[in-house]
Formats: C-alpha cells, structure tokens, sequence
C-alpha cells in the first residue's frame, strides 16, 4: 500500500457520460499530480495542484477538470467521454517544501476506465 | 521541453542473468533528477531508483544500479542477478527543478522486461 487512495479502482461508463476519479494523498504530502495511461503507453501529465492551487498543467483537454479541496483530496472530473478516454488513470502524491532533495512522488493504484 | 527516449520497446533475459535497460533525455536544465519506476503487471507504478544531475556518483539500490552520463544525457538501468519479480515495465523519468511546486514527471515510453525462469 503505497498511501495514495484512488477510487474507483474501476468504471465501465458510456460515451458522452460524465465521471468523477477521487484521490487522497499520502498522509502529509501537499502536492498531487494526475497522469493518464493509455494501453500500453507511457504515463502523460495531466495537470498538479500544490495545496489547493493549481501549479501546473500538462495536455489535459478541455473536457476535463480536476481541484484540489482543504483537505487536500483530489478529484480529476472527465466528461462528455469518448472512446479515446478509456485508459489508466493515475494521482501521485509529493511532500515538496523539503530544503533539498529530489521531488519523489509516490503513485497510487490508478482507476481504470472503460468507455464503451 | 524535456523528452525521456526508451528505445528498447521490449527485452528479455534469463533468470539471475544481468540487464541493462537504457534510456536517454534532452533538456537544457542543468538541476533535474532522474528516476526509474517500475510497473508490474499489477500496473502499480514502483520507484525502483532515482539520481540527482549535480551527484557524479552513480546511485545504487541493493541489484539495481544506473549508469549517469550526464554529457551524454543518458541514464541507463541495471539490473544484477535478475529475478522472476523483476518481470514489469521500466520507465525511465525526467524531473527539472524548475520552481518550487512546480514539478512534474515526464516519462519515456517504457521498455518491457521478461525474466525467463
């Protein structure tokens, strides 16, 4: 158990449905980022928040959103889906805010979709 | 913009034999880390080893081991004494420090590595 909590672990939905993947961070860690996985493809960046704000942001399309809540959960929301869309999708936490050292993220267990 | 290139798409080795999986990256940043993680078929992504650009020396975790070239701007992976459990997909990854909060991974697009008992 890595500590990084994603829910749910898998959807089956329609095209043009909408979803929600939820994440909580390991315990203590301020930042989390959001990577999607396409069959047996590399991991592309989605987008980071750093303590509720955005701070970065990768090639996450228009029909998607995500935010960062006080209690630092995160949610990446997906919507008017398309087939495309079906893929692993990965949230990882970091501590960041350390004087040195590399910036380690630890990856939950990802939520797998499928959009038929 | 930073790329990470894996141009071994697949490899396989025998049981207790050595590997080497490699892997190279552009950038013009002179502070980054590099990282290898590891995704088995459980799809769990596992930080295998990771290194800092400014460290010359190379890192080391129990039989994983890399080879940094920073001039070369290649970080290669080897695996000693391979094992059944080292069966998974290797990515290699890149970190720039850029500015505080603002750090993300980005990855190559794997090699998959077969232990063959």
């Amino acid at each position: 158990d890595s500590g990084v909590t994603q829910t749910p672990k898998h959807l089956i939905t329609a095209t043009g449905q909408r979803v929600t993947l939820r994440c909580s961070p390991r315990s203590g860690d301020l930042s989390v980022y959001w990577y999607q996985q396409s069959l047996d493809q590399g991991l592309q960046f989605l987008i980071q928040y750093y303590n509720g704000e955005e701070r970065a942001k990768g090639n996450i399309l228009e029909r998607f959103s995500a935010q960062q809540f006080p209690d630092l959960h995160s949610e990446l929301n997906l919507s008017s889906l398309e087939l495309g869309d079906s893929a692993l999708y990965f949230c990882a936490s970091s501590v960041l805010g350390r004087a040195s050292g590399a910036n380690v993220l630890t990856f939950g267990a990802g939520s797998r979709l499928t959009v038929l | 913009a930073q790329t990470v290139t894996q141009s071994q798409p697949e490899m396989s080795v025998q049981e207790a034999e050595t590997v080497t999986l490699s892997c190279t990256y552009d950038t013009s940043e002179n502070n980054y880390y590099l990282f290898w993680y590891k995704q088995p078929p459980s799809r769990q992504m596992i930080l295998v080893i990771r290194q800092e650009a400014y460290k010359q020396q190379n890192a080391t975790e129990n039989r994983f081991s890399v080879n940094f070239q920073k001039a070369a701007k290649s970080f290669s992976l080897k695996i000693s004494d391979s094992q059944l459990g080292d069966t998974a997909m290797y990515f290699c990854a890149f970190m720039a420090r850029i500015n505080f909060g603002n750090e993300k991974l980005t990855f190559g697009t794997g090699t998959r590595l077969t232990i063959i008992p």
